[in-house]
C-alpha cells in the first residue's frame, strides 16, 4: 500500500513569500504529525493532529507558521512572509493511532519530506 | 522536559569493525519509548526499534544491537561487523506521553563505513 506522501519534494522561494506544503497521510490514519529538520540536526516536532483537530501546536516556532486537516486526512502547512531560517525539510508523519494504553504503542510512518529554499 | 543527547556527532570505521552509536536520554516520566531511526542519503526515516521504559532487555537483530540501561538514562546501538550499506545517520528518539507520541530526536550520528 502507499506510505506517506510528500508534495512538493522540493520549494524553493523568495523572502517574504507565502508558501503551503500538503502532506497525504497513509489512508485510515487518525494521527499525524509535523516535523522540521534543519540542516545537520534532527528533526523537531511542530503540531500534532488527531483527526481534524490540533492536539498540540507547541512545538510550532511563531504565529507565521500554521497547520490545517479539515477532513481529517490530508494536511496543509502554511507558512507566512518566509524568512531565510525557515530552510529545511519538512518531514509528516502519520499513524493509526486511536487512543492506546502503555503496551499498544502506535508506530509513526515519515514521508519524504519537503526541501524548503527561502533564498 | 525531554531531551536526547548523541554526543558522536561523526563516526567513521573500516569494514567488518563493530561500531556502537551513544545515546542518553532525560525524562521525568516513568513510562516512555525509546527509539532508533536510521536516515539514510536519500533523506527518508528508516525505523528500526522501539523500546518502552518498562524493557531493559537488551535487543539482537542480525548485525544489530541495542542496550538499554536505565541507570544510566541510555540506549546505546551497535552494529557488528559493519557493512558500507550502514552508512548513514542515525538518530535516537524519545516519545513520553499518552495519546501524543510525539518524537523528541537527538542530533544524530553520521556514520561512515569505508570499504
Amino acid at each position: 500500500g502507499a506510505g506517506v506522501s510528500q508534495t512538493p519534494s522540493n520549494k524553493v522561494t523568495e523572502k517574504g513569500k507565502y508558501v503551503e506544503l500538503r502532506c497525504d497521510p497513509i489512508s485510515g490514519h487518525t494521527a499525524l504529525y509535523w516535523y522540521r529538520q534543519s540542516l545537520g540536526q534532527g528533526p523537531e516536532f511542530l503540531i500534532y493532529f488527531q483527526g481534524t483537530g490540533a492536539a498540540d501546536d507547541s512545538g510550532l516556532p511563531n504565529d507565521r507558521f500554521f497547520a490545517v486537516r479539515p477532513e481529517g486526512s490530508v494536511s496543509t502547512l502554511k507558512i507566512q512572509r518566509t524568512e531565510r531560517g525557515d530552510s529545511a525539510v519538512y518531514l509528516c508523519a502519520s499513524s493509526s493511532h486511536v487512543g492506546r494504553d502503555f503496551i499498544s504503542y502506535n508506530e509513526q510512518f515519515f514521508g519524504p519530506g519537503t526541501r524548503l529554499t527561502v533564498l | 522536559a525531554q531531551k536526547v543527547t548523541q554526543a558522536q556527532t561523526e563516526i567513521s570505521v573500516v569494514e567488518k569493525e563493530d561500531v556502537t552509536l551513544d545515546c542518553v536520554y532525560e525524562t521525568r516520566d516513568t513510562t516512555y519509548y525509546l527509539f532508533w531511526y536510521k536516515q539514510p542519503p536519500s533523506g527518508e526515516l528508516v525505523f528500526l526499534i522501539r523500546r518502552n521504559s518498562f524493557d531493559e532487555q537488551n535487543e539482537i537483530s542480525g548485525r544489530y544491537s541495542w542496550n538499554f540501561q536505565k541507570s544510566t538514562s541510555s540506549f546505546n546501538f551497535t552494529i557488528t561487523a559493519s557493512q558500507v550499506v550502514d552508512s548513514a545517520v542515525y538518530f535516537c528518539a524519545l516519545s513520553e506521553s499518552f495519546g501524543n507520541e510525539k518524537l523528541t530526536f537527538g542530533t544524530g550520528t553520521r556514520l561512515t563505513i569505508i570499504p
